[in-house]
Protein backbone atom coordinates (compact mmCIF):
# COMPACT_ATOMS: atom_id res chain seq x y z
CA UNK A 1 0.00 0.00 0.00
CA UNK A 2 0.56 3.61 -0.35
CA UNK A 3 2.72 5.38 2.36
CA UNK A 4 4.24 8.60 3.62
CA UNK A 5 5.67 8.68 6.54
CA UNK A 6 6.82 11.85 8.67
CA UNK A 7 8.57 11.29 12.20
CA UNK A 8 4.75 12.00 14.53
CA UNK A 9 7.60 12.97 17.27
CA UNK A 10 8.13 16.39 17.89
CA UNK A 11 11.66 17.83 16.79
CA UNK A 12 12.87 20.17 19.65
CA UNK A 13 15.91 22.10 18.84
CA UNK A 14 17.60 25.14 20.19
CA UNK A 15 17.46 28.42 18.63
CA UNK A 16 19.81 28.97 15.65
CA UNK A 17 20.54 25.71 15.18
CA UNK A 18 19.78 23.70 11.80
CA UNK A 19 16.24 21.88 11.88
CA UNK A 20 15.85 18.50 9.92
CA UNK A 21 12.55 16.92 9.02
CA UNK A 22 12.36 13.97 6.97
CA UNK A 23 9.54 12.43 4.77
CA UNK A 24 9.57 9.19 3.65
CA UNK A 25 7.30 7.02 1.21
CA UNK A 26 6.40 3.87 -0.61
CA UNK A 27 4.80 2.49 -3.11
CA UNK A 28 5.03 6.57 -5.37
CA UNK A 29 6.21 7.62 -8.17
CA UNK A 30 5.24 11.08 -7.30
CA UNK A 31 6.22 14.03 -10.04
CA UNK A 32 6.75 16.40 -7.44
CA UNK A 33 6.87 16.85 -3.84
CA UNK A 34 5.71 20.05 -1.83
CA UNK A 35 5.44 20.76 1.69
CA UNK A 36 3.61 22.84 4.12
CA UNK A 37 3.54 24.64 7.38
CA UNK A 38 0.62 24.33 9.80
CA UNK A 39 0.26 26.31 12.49
CA UNK A 40 -2.26 25.14 15.24
CA UNK A 41 -5.86 25.54 14.53
CA UNK A 42 -5.01 27.22 11.08
CA UNK A 43 -5.11 25.76 7.63
CA UNK A 44 -1.33 24.75 6.03
CA UNK A 45 0.78 26.97 4.36
CA UNK A 46 2.63 26.23 1.14
CA UNK A 47 6.50 26.76 1.31
CA UNK A 48 8.02 24.92 -1.33
CA UNK A 49 7.78 22.40 -4.32
CA UNK A 50 10.41 20.05 -5.93
CA UNK A 51 10.09 18.13 -8.84
CA UNK A 52 11.53 14.83 -9.29
CA UNK A 53 14.07 15.93 -11.67
CA UNK A 54 15.69 18.28 -9.48
CA UNK A 55 17.60 16.94 -6.79
CA UNK A 56 17.48 20.45 -4.27
CA UNK A 57 15.35 23.59 -3.85
CA UNK A 58 16.61 26.27 -1.90
CA UNK A 59 13.98 29.77 -0.19
CA UNK A 60 15.77 31.80 1.79
CA UNK A 61 16.45 29.38 4.88
CA UNK A 62 14.90 26.49 3.71
CA UNK A 63 16.16 23.93 1.78
CA UNK A 64 14.62 20.96 0.42
CA UNK A 65 16.41 17.73 -1.02
CA UNK A 66 14.31 15.00 -3.18
CA UNK A 67 15.75 12.00 -3.38
CA UNK A 68 13.72 9.25 -5.92
CA UNK A 69 16.15 6.22 -5.39
CA UNK A 70 15.95 6.45 -1.41
CA UNK A 71 12.44 7.85 -1.77
CA UNK A 72 13.04 10.44 1.04
CA UNK A 73 13.02 14.30 0.81
CA UNK A 74 14.86 16.04 3.74
CA UNK A 75 13.30 19.91 4.56
CA UNK A 76 15.80 21.75 6.27
CA UNK A 77 15.65 25.01 8.30
CA UNK A 78 18.48 26.93 9.29
CA UNK A 79 19.43 29.40 11.81
CA UNK A 80 16.03 28.36 13.07
CA UNK A 81 13.84 30.65 15.02
CA UNK A 82 11.39 30.41 17.70
CA UNK A 83 8.50 31.64 15.35
CA UNK A 84 9.82 28.39 12.88
CA UNK A 85 7.97 26.43 15.55
CA UNK A 86 5.17 24.77 13.69
CA UNK A 87 4.22 21.32 11.63
CA UNK A 88 5.61 20.81 8.78
CA UNK A 89 3.55 18.61 6.27
CA UNK A 90 4.63 16.90 3.40
CA UNK A 91 3.02 16.50 0.49
CA UNK A 92 3.22 14.12 -3.12
CA UNK A 93 1.21 13.80 -6.00
CA UNK A 94 -0.27 10.22 -6.13
CA UNK A 95 0.51 7.85 -9.05
CA UNK A 96 -2.32 8.68 -10.86
CA UNK A 97 -1.85 12.36 -10.84
CA UNK A 98 -5.36 13.83 -9.35
CA UNK A 99 -4.48 13.57 -5.71
CA UNK A 100 -2.12 15.66 -3.47
CA UNK A 101 -1.47 13.06 -0.49
CA UNK A 102 -0.40 14.64 2.69
CA UNK A 103 1.76 12.85 5.61
CA UNK A 104 0.84 12.46 9.02
CA UNK A 105 3.42 16.23 9.76
CA UNK A 106 6.48 16.63 11.84
CA UNK A 107 6.00 19.17 14.90
CA UNK A 108 8.94 21.30 15.09
CA UNK A 109 9.95 23.27 18.37
CA UNK A 110 12.53 25.74 18.33
CA UNK A 111 13.52 26.91 22.04
CA UNK A 112 15.22 30.29 22.58
CA UNK B 1 -7.44 40.30 -0.40
CA UNK B 2 -7.38 37.16 -2.13
CA UNK B 3 -8.12 33.93 -0.76
CA UNK B 4 -10.72 31.44 1.04
CA UNK B 5 -13.24 31.78 3.35
CA UNK B 6 -14.62 28.81 5.50
CA UNK B 7 -17.41 29.25 7.66
CA UNK B 8 -18.40 28.47 10.36
CA UNK B 9 -15.15 28.45 12.47
CA UNK B 10 -16.84 26.07 15.28
CA UNK B 11 -19.65 24.19 14.87
CA UNK B 12 -21.82 22.02 16.92
CA UNK B 13 -23.80 19.35 16.26
CA UNK B 14 -26.08 16.76 17.64
CA UNK B 15 -25.61 12.78 16.34
CA UNK B 16 -28.22 12.52 13.44
CA UNK B 17 -28.04 16.01 12.02
CA UNK B 18 -26.61 17.21 8.74
CA UNK B 19 -24.49 20.20 8.54
CA UNK B 20 -23.25 21.60 5.78
CA UNK B 21 -19.45 23.75 5.98
CA UNK B 22 -19.50 26.99 3.50
CA UNK B 23 -16.30 27.47 1.17
CA UNK B 24 -15.96 30.51 -0.78
CA UNK B 25 -12.66 31.41 -2.53
CA UNK B 26 -12.28 34.72 -4.53
CA UNK B 27 -8.83 33.75 -6.35
CA UNK B 28 -10.37 32.77 -9.51
CA UNK B 29 -9.61 29.01 -9.43
CA UNK B 30 -10.49 26.25 -11.29
CA UNK B 31 -10.01 23.17 -8.45
CA UNK B 32 -11.24 22.90 -4.89
CA UNK B 33 -10.97 20.47 -2.38
CA UNK B 34 -12.04 19.01 0.71
CA UNK B 35 -9.80 17.34 3.52
CA UNK B 36 -10.57 16.24 6.79
CA UNK B 37 -7.65 16.57 9.57
CA UNK B 38 -7.38 14.36 13.19
CA UNK B 39 -5.54 14.61 15.43
CA UNK B 40 -1.82 14.10 14.73
CA UNK B 41 -2.54 12.63 11.28
CA UNK B 42 -2.66 13.93 7.82
CA UNK B 43 -5.33 15.44 5.68
CA UNK B 44 -7.28 13.00 4.17
CA UNK B 45 -9.00 14.06 0.48
CA UNK B 46 -12.67 13.82 0.98
CA UNK B 47 -13.89 15.19 -2.46
CA UNK B 48 -12.16 17.39 -5.17
CA UNK B 49 -13.50 19.63 -7.80
CA UNK B 50 -11.55 20.62 -11.26
CA UNK B 51 -14.23 22.93 -12.71
CA UNK B 52 -17.92 23.84 -12.37
CA UNK B 53 -20.78 21.20 -12.29
CA UNK B 54 -18.08 18.49 -11.74
CA UNK B 55 -16.38 16.75 -8.68
CA UNK B 56 -14.82 13.51 -7.91
CA UNK B 57 -14.78 11.30 -4.83
CA UNK B 58 -11.52 11.24 -2.78
CA UNK B 59 -10.14 8.56 -0.36
CA UNK B 60 -12.25 8.84 2.47
CA UNK B 61 -16.05 10.24 0.76
CA UNK B 62 -18.60 7.56 2.34
CA UNK B 63 -20.54 9.90 4.64
CA UNK B 64 -20.28 13.50 2.93
CA UNK B 65 -21.91 15.37 -0.10
CA UNK B 66 -21.16 18.35 -2.32
CA UNK B 67 -21.66 20.37 -4.82
CA UNK B 68 -19.74 22.66 -7.14
CA UNK B 69 -22.71 25.06 -8.77
CA UNK B 70 -20.55 28.13 -8.92
CA UNK B 71 -16.70 28.40 -9.80
CA UNK B 72 -16.09 30.36 -6.37
CA UNK B 73 -18.35 27.92 -3.91
CA UNK B 74 -17.39 24.76 -2.65
CA UNK B 75 -20.04 23.88 0.26
CA UNK B 76 -19.24 20.21 2.08
CA UNK B 77 -22.62 18.01 3.76
CA UNK B 78 -21.71 16.00 6.53
CA UNK B 79 -24.60 13.56 6.75
CA UNK B 80 -25.81 11.21 9.33
CA UNK B 81 -24.20 8.37 7.77
CA UNK B 82 -20.73 9.26 8.29
CA UNK B 83 -19.71 7.63 11.48
CA UNK B 84 -16.86 9.69 13.28
CA UNK B 85 -17.75 12.87 11.71
CA UNK B 86 -15.77 14.77 14.94
CA UNK B 87 -13.06 16.79 13.07
CA UNK B 88 -11.11 19.58 11.44
CA UNK B 89 -12.17 20.55 7.63
CA UNK B 90 -10.31 22.04 5.42
CA UNK B 91 -10.88 23.69 2.59
CA UNK B 92 -8.20 24.13 -0.01
CA UNK B 93 -8.63 25.62 -4.26
CA UNK B 94 -5.14 25.91 -6.51
CA UNK B 95 -5.34 27.46 -9.45
CA UNK B 96 -5.85 24.09 -12.06
CA UNK B 97 -5.75 20.74 -11.16
CA UNK B 98 -2.99 18.87 -8.89
CA UNK B 99 -1.96 17.55 -12.14
CA UNK B 100 -0.47 20.80 -13.10
CA UNK B 101 1.50 21.13 -10.03
CA UNK B 102 -0.72 23.33 -8.12
CA UNK B 103 0.42 24.58 -5.19
CA UNK B 104 -2.86 24.88 -2.60
CA UNK B 105 -4.17 27.52 -0.68
CA UNK B 106 -5.83 26.54 2.34
CA UNK B 107 -8.81 28.33 4.20
CA UNK B 108 -8.65 28.65 8.04
CA UNK B 109 -10.55 25.58 8.79
CA UNK B 110 -13.66 24.15 10.26
CA UNK B 111 -13.73 22.64 13.56
CA UNK B 112 -17.05 20.37 13.92
CA UNK B 113 -17.68 18.15 17.02
CA UNK B 114 -20.55 16.40 17.43
CA UNK B 115 -22.18 15.96 20.99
Amino acid sequence: SQKIEQNSEALNIQEGKTATLTCNYTNYSPAYLQWYRQDPGRGPVFLLLIRENEKEKRKERLKVTFDTTLKQSLFHITASQPADSATYLCALLNNAGNMLTFGGGTRLMVKP
Amino acid sequence: DGGITQSPKYLFRKEGQNVTLSCEQNLNHDAMYWYRQDPGQGLRLIYYSQIVNDFQKGDIAEGYSVSREKKESFPLTVTSAQKNPTAFYLCASSIRGTVNTGELFFGEGSRLTVL
